[in-house]
C-alpha cells in the first residue's frame, strides 16, 4: 500500500530558529513530491514541487530536499516567523499506471512561539 | 487567492438532511478534486473529475455523489447526513492531472466549505 509518513507529528520552536520536517514514503513509482502549507481552517498552499530527478527546491525560507534512493524528503525552514505556524503536508504524485493519483501525509503541525 | 471558489463557506444542518457544495475551479483548469478534512485529521481524497468525467474515486461514501458540469464547475452532494460528516470539504483544481509534472500538475485549493451536522 502506498503510504506517506511524516514526522514529527507536531513541533514547537522559537521565532528565529530553524527546523526540519521529515517525510518518508513508499509510493512507487512516483512522479513528483510536493510540500504544502495549511493554515488553520484554510486551504493548503503549495510550497514546492519536485520531480523524482530533483534533489532540492527552494521557495524563500523554505527548502525541500529529496532522496529518491532512500525515499525520504525533508522541508527545512530557516529563520522561522510566527506566520510559519501551520500544518505542513507532504504529498506524493504517483507515476506509471496510477499517474495523477496523489497520496497525502497526515501533516506536521508547527507552532512558532515568540 | 488561489482562484478556486467554494460556496457556501459555512453550512449548519441537521442529521438526515442533504446539502450541496459548489466549486468553481481556476479559469482554464480541467481537473477538479474533492477532499474531506475532519477535525485534526489529514486530507482524505474523495473524488476527481477531469473535463467532465470521473477520473478517480477515493474514500467517498455511497451517500455522497459529485459531478462536473460542462462549464467545469463541480458540485458535491452529501445526503442522509450524519454527525460524523461534519468536516471541512475542500475543492482543488489543476490544469492537467495533479499527479503530473510541472505547472500542469500544480494543485490549487479553495478555502473550503465548513459543514456542521447537528
Amino acid at each position: 500500500k502506498n503510504q506517506v509518513e511524516q514526522s514529527p507529528q507536531s513541533l514547537i520552536i522559537l521565532e528565529g530558529k530553524n527546523c526540519t520536517l521529515q517525510c518518508n514514503y513508499t509510493v512507487s513509482p512516483f512522479s513528483n513530491l510536493r510540500w504544502y502549507k495549511q493554515d488553520t481552517g484554510r486551504g493548503p498552499v503549495s510550497l514546492t514541487i519536485m520531480t523524482f530527478s530533483e534533489n532540492t527546491k527552494s521557495n524563500g525560507r523554505y527548502t525541500a530536499t529529496l532522496d529518491a534512493d532512500t525515499k525520504q524528503s525533508s522541508l527545512h525552514i530557516t529563520a522561522s516567523q510566527l506566520s510559519d505556524s501551520a500544518s505542513y503536508i507532504c504529498v506524493l504524485g504517483s507515476g506509471g499506471t496510477s499517474y495523477g493519483k496523489l497520496t497525502f501525509g497526515q501533516g506536521t503541525i508547527l507552532t512558532v512561539h515568540p | 487567492d488561489s482562484g478556486v471558489t467554494q460556496t457556501p463557506k459555512h453550512l449548519i444542518t441537521a442529521t438526515g438532511q442533504r446539502v450541496t457544495l459548489r466549486c468553481s475551479p481556476r479559469s482554464g483548469d480541467l481537473s477538479v478534486y474533492w477532499y474531506q478534512q475532519s477535525l485534526d485529521q489529514g486530507l482524505q481524497f474523495l473524488i476527481q473529475y477531469y473535463n467532465g468525467e470521473e477520473r478517480a474515486k477515493g474514500n467517498i461514501l455511497e451517500r455522497f455523489s459529485a459531478q462536473q458540469f460542462p462549464d467545469l464547475h463541480s458540485e458535491l452532494n452529501l445526503s442522509s447526513l450524519e454527525l460524523g460528516d461534519s468536516a471541512l470539504y475542500f475543492c482543488a483544481s489543476s490544469v492537467g492531472l495533479a499527479g503530473g509534472p510541472g505547472n500542469t500538475g500544480e494543485l490549487f485549493f479553495g478555502e473550503g466549505s465548513r459543514l456542521t451536522v447537528l
